[in-house]
């Protein structure tokens, strides 16, 4: 079945990597994303990777993608207190439909 | 372009109104999903759509839910009668065609929060 599971919470203090984690369930899935969700405010795309790599680095983020363990990190260097948010992992599923994981709230103490 | 349009953003309704929410996705955007997010269960596909025709709503939880696209520019997800725990964030998103390299990156809404008393 179609399954993305996310811790639920994770705490860092201000200037520490944050790393959070996902394992997903379709092996077919063609990209990866992470998606990033502020206060009040609907979801936008962070990063994305495509089946066929194992990292993406893109300035403070960086994703590693492990296709045998089906399993999905992002790491923020330097976590700001402006990184503080929801973050969704999320596969694609035969073609256009993505299936979310339920979010790992980060939260960057100062 | 403006981006996914919703609205209402805060609808509170009394157990057993009908409630519609509004979505208008962004131009030429093929695909519009509906997500309900909450708490407990985090982010749900409800229904999602390509060129206006329902491609899977298998995510619809009962009759009582159900959702339109009349035209490419349009859309609505409809209850009734709302119950209150159908109180959530419902969010519309569209993405384009397969065509471009992202092809599933799905633009979101801002949200309707809806509170069903």
């Amino acid at each position: 079945g179609e399954d993305v599971e996310q811790s639920l919470f994770l705490s860092v203090r201000e200037g520490d990597s944050s790393v959070i984690n996902c394992t997903y369930t379709d092996s077919s899935s063609t990209y990866l994303y992470w998606y990033k969700q502020e206060p009040g405010a609907g979801l936008q795309l962070l990063t994305y990777i495509f089946s066929n790599m194992d990292m993406k680095q893109d300035q403070r983020l960086t994703v590693l993608l492990n296709k045998k363990d089906k399993h999905l990190s992002l790491r923020i260097a330097d976590t700001q207190t402006g990184d503080s948010a929801i973050y969704f992992c999320a596969e694609s599923i035969s073609g256009n439909k993505l299936v979310f994981g339920a979010g790992t709230i980060l939260r960057v103490k100062s | 372009d403006a981006g996914v349009i919703q609205s209402p953003r805060h609808e509170v309704t009394e157990m057993g109104q009908e409630v519609t929410l509004r979505c208008k996705p962004i131009s030429g955007h093929d695909y519009l999903f509906w997500y309900r997010q909450t708490m407990m269960r985090g982010l749900e596909l409800l229904i999602y759509f390509n060129n206006n025709v329902p491609i899977d709503d298998s995510g619809m939880p009962e009759d009582r839910f159900s959702a339109k696209m009349p035209n490419a520019s349009f859309s609505t997800l409809k209850i009734q009668p709302s119950e209150p725990r159908d109180s959530a964030v419902y969010f519309c998103a569209s993405s384009p065609d397969r065509g471009s390299v992202l092809n599933t990156e799905a633009f979101f809404g801002q949200g309707t929060r809806l509170t069903v008393v």
